[in-house]
């Protein structure tokens, strides 16, 4: 399973964006790169997941580097709710069974 | 908004006994998935379950292990026989379809104590 690289922890103001990053120097061509987060005491929650274009939705935006090696979770306007581990998964498009494969994350903390 | 069950919340057992956690999934979703969390540490897959089959397990889901989608709408993940280091929180997960880009719902978990 490829692997993805990730700070430990991260800090960030209420209101303010937040660049998560991830590095996945070994992905391959097939792989899809998925964010999900996991509030405290709750079960993992999808964030957002992209190919190779930048991705936007109603959560957060992905920005994912030309050479595919490293890619960005932002939070445009952090709240206090979007404390939580931050995972950068990837996926193998070429298989169907989809299992995640969860890192340690990014346990991001957001200051009022 | 639909969402994935879990049942129990809390299950405390002792060592050696059977227990059965119990998820419903999403209805319309064809794709199961069971995973834990130990105390502390990283989320870990067990097994993902298609058409009534197990399609992928990990080193973890051994013979003491098994799944089950008794029905239509529950699905079951069995211990036979706990040990202590299967005190973790249980997630059940579910997906639509084939395709890996479709997102896996998770349930709340259940906390499983083993005594």
């Amino acid at each position: 399973d490829a692997k993805t690289t990730q700070p430990n922890s991260m800090e960030s103001n209420e209101e303010e964006p937040v660049h998560l990053p991830c590095n996945h120097s070994t992905i391959s061509g097939t792989d899809y790169i998925h964010w999900y987060r996991q509030l405290p005491s709750q079960g993992p929650e999808y964030v957002i997941h992209g190919l190779t274009s930048n991705v936007n939705n109603r959560m957060a935006s992905l920005a994912i580097a030309e050479d595919r090696k490293s890619s960005t979770l932002i939070l445009h306007r952090a709240t206090l709710r979007d404390a939580a581990v931050y995972y950068c998964i990837l996926t193998d498009g070429s298989s169907n069974t989809g299992k995640l494969i969860f890192g340690q994350g990014t346990t991001l903390q957001v200051k009022p | 908004e639909p969402e994935v069950t879990q049942t129990p919340s809390h299950q405390v057992t002792q060592m050696g006994q059977e227990v059965i956690l119990r998820c419903v999934p999403i209805s319309n979703h064809l794709y199961f998935y069971w995973y834990r969390q130990i105390l502390g540490q990283k989320v870990e897959f067990l097994v993902s379950f298609y058409n009534n089959e197990i399609s992928e397990k990990s080193e973890i889901f051994d013979d003491q292990f098994s799944v089950e989608r008794p029905d239509g709408s529950n699905f079951t993940l069995k211990i036979r026989s706990t040990k202590l280091e299967d005190s973790a929180m249980y997630f059940c997960a579910s997906r639509t379809g084939a395709w890996v880009g479709y997102e896996q719902y998770f349930g709340p978990g259940t906390r499983l104590t083993v005594t």
